[in-house]
């Protein structure tokens, strides 16, 4: 099975625009998590979508949001980009979430450097 | 709330040394704990996971990890390291199974370096 891909692997965005990152689960797998990788902060959750339902998010503000599609492939976007958007941008996609524990398999991300 | 602690920043040991990464964990039920690897520029890799059962479990690459819960710890053992091991380790717990919700809460992570 082919895994977690992510695309694009590398951004160059300007404050102020808007950028849309994209994840594609591995086939079968129905949800779908995000996170924010920054040196100083570490790996902080932004959402899960499981069934094109959003069912967590994390801390973040809603220039923040996410969606997915019936086919299980997500998107994220980050509106009005601010320099402390820069980060490495993982997504993650899970087998069975809602019967028992389970693993999540990480794509290699996205690199988002905002200048 | 939960919470994850990797004590150590930065490890350097020599290449066929024995390894242990510390990892403490903060939280009230049985604690589904999880131990990723990340090489420069990658995402991450499963090594090993702890739901339930015995408290030794073995990973990948030769990575082994011990639950004691009288200690709230999950720490990560290599007998031997390799050059290749090099890179950043991070301890994981995933916030809530009974909820239903695949979100983890990571530690800080340990960055390994190994002499040769």
């Amino acid at each position: 099975k082919a895994g977690v891909t992510q695309t694009p692997r590398y951004l160059i965005k300007t404050r102020g625009q808007q950028v849309t990152l994209s994840c594609s689960p591995i086939s079968g797998h129905r949800s779908v998590s995000w996170y924010q990788q920054t040196p100083g902060q570490g790996l902080q959750f932004l959402f899960e979508y499981f069934s094109e339902t959003q069912r967590n998010k994390g801390n973040f503000p809603g220039r923040f949001s996410g969606r997915q599609f019936s086919n299980s492939r997500s998107e994220m976007n980050v509106s009005t980009l601010e320099l402390g958007d820069s980060a490495l941008y993982l997504c993650a996609s899970t087998s069975s979430p809602g019967q028992g524990p389970y693993e999540q398999y990480f794509g290699p991300g996205t690199r988002l450097t905002v200048t | 709330a939960q919470s994850v602690t990797q004590p150590d920043i930065h490890i350097t040991v020599s290449e066929g040394a024995s390894l242990e990464l510390r990892c403490n964990y903060s939280y009230g039920a049985t604690p589904y704990l999880f131990w990723y690897v990340q090489s420069p520029g990658q995402g991450l890799q499963l090594l090993l996971k702890y739901f339930s059962g015995d408290t030794l479990v073995q990973g990948i690459k030769g990575f082994e990890a011990e639950f004691k819960r009288s200690q709230s710890s999950f720490n990560l053992r290599k007998p031997s390291v390799h050059w290749s091991d090099a890179a950043e380790y991070f301890c994981a717990v995933a916030e809530d199974y009974s909820s239903n919700t695949g979100k983890l809460i990571f530690g800080q992570g340990t960055t390994l370096q190994v002499k040769p």
